[in-house]
């Protein structure tokens, strides 16, 4: 049984480029989170998604950064025009049921030149 | 919103030593969970304990819901052991369940 997994695991954009990470959950996980981590930081919450809705976005980026999760495929995690404050690490985690225990992916490691 | 602190923030130990790391968060919650941040950068689950004490090798772990912490203990210590160990709270807001992260704290163990 797979567990979640992300890619790309490194990632590489100039300033103005788009970037775009990609979660798939475990198998029969239908909710899904993206968290960041900064440099010498802990994680924090950016969205939650379930298929084909998004279901609290109260920790994303008011700008550039979009995430969705269609009825078939990958959770995308979507930044545009990227700038150097966007390096970090982006966590993806996926649980059956809301509430319950949250699996984590190995995560996307952004560095913006 | 919900406050997790965790404690030391730095801790370093020689091989075989024992351990326990705090969290103390400021708030009643769903439930909570350890994790260790590998050198690597991986996040493994170590426990997800709402409440009580679990066992699982040389680590442990109790969460005193009512008080409101819960303790990770590491004993006779690994190399392999070295990381961040993060503690994440589980809180619901209009049905939505969230993690709040700790700031974690970074174990190195010595040969």
């Amino acid at each position: 049984n797979a567990g979640v997994m992300q890619n790309p695991r490194h990632l590489v954009r100039r300033r103005g480029q788009e970037a775009r990470l990609r979660c798939s959950p475990m198998k029969g996980h239908s909710h899904v989170y993206w968290y960041r981590q900064l440099p010498e930081e802990g994680l924090k919450f950016m969205v939650y998604l379930q298929k084909e809705n998004i279901i609290d976005e109260s920790g994303m980026p008011k700008e550039r950064f979009s995430a969705e999760f269609p009825k078939e495929g990958p959770s995308i995690l979507r930044i545009q025009q990227v700038v150097r404050g966007d390096s970090a690490a982006y966590f993806c985690a996926s649980s059956p049921l809301t509430g319950n225990e949250q699996f984590f992916g190995p995560g996307t490691r952004l560095t913006v030149l | 919103g919900i406050q997790v602190e965790q404690s030391p923030p730095d801790l370093i130990l020689q091989e075989g030593a024992n351990s326990t790391l705090r969290c103390n968060f400021s708030d009643s919650v769903n439930n909570l969970q350890w994790f260790h941040q590998n050198p690597w950068g991986q996040l493994i689950n170590l426990f997800y304990i709402p409440s009580g004490t679990k066992q699982n090798g040389r680590l442990s772990a109790t969460t005193v819901a009512t008080e409101r912490y819960s303790l990770l203990y590491i004993s006779s210590s690994q190399t392999t052991d070295s990381g961040v160990y993060f503690c994440a709270v589980v809180t619901s807001t209009s049905g939505t369940y969230k993690y709040i992260f700790g700031t974690g704290t970074r174990l190195k163990v010595l040969a």
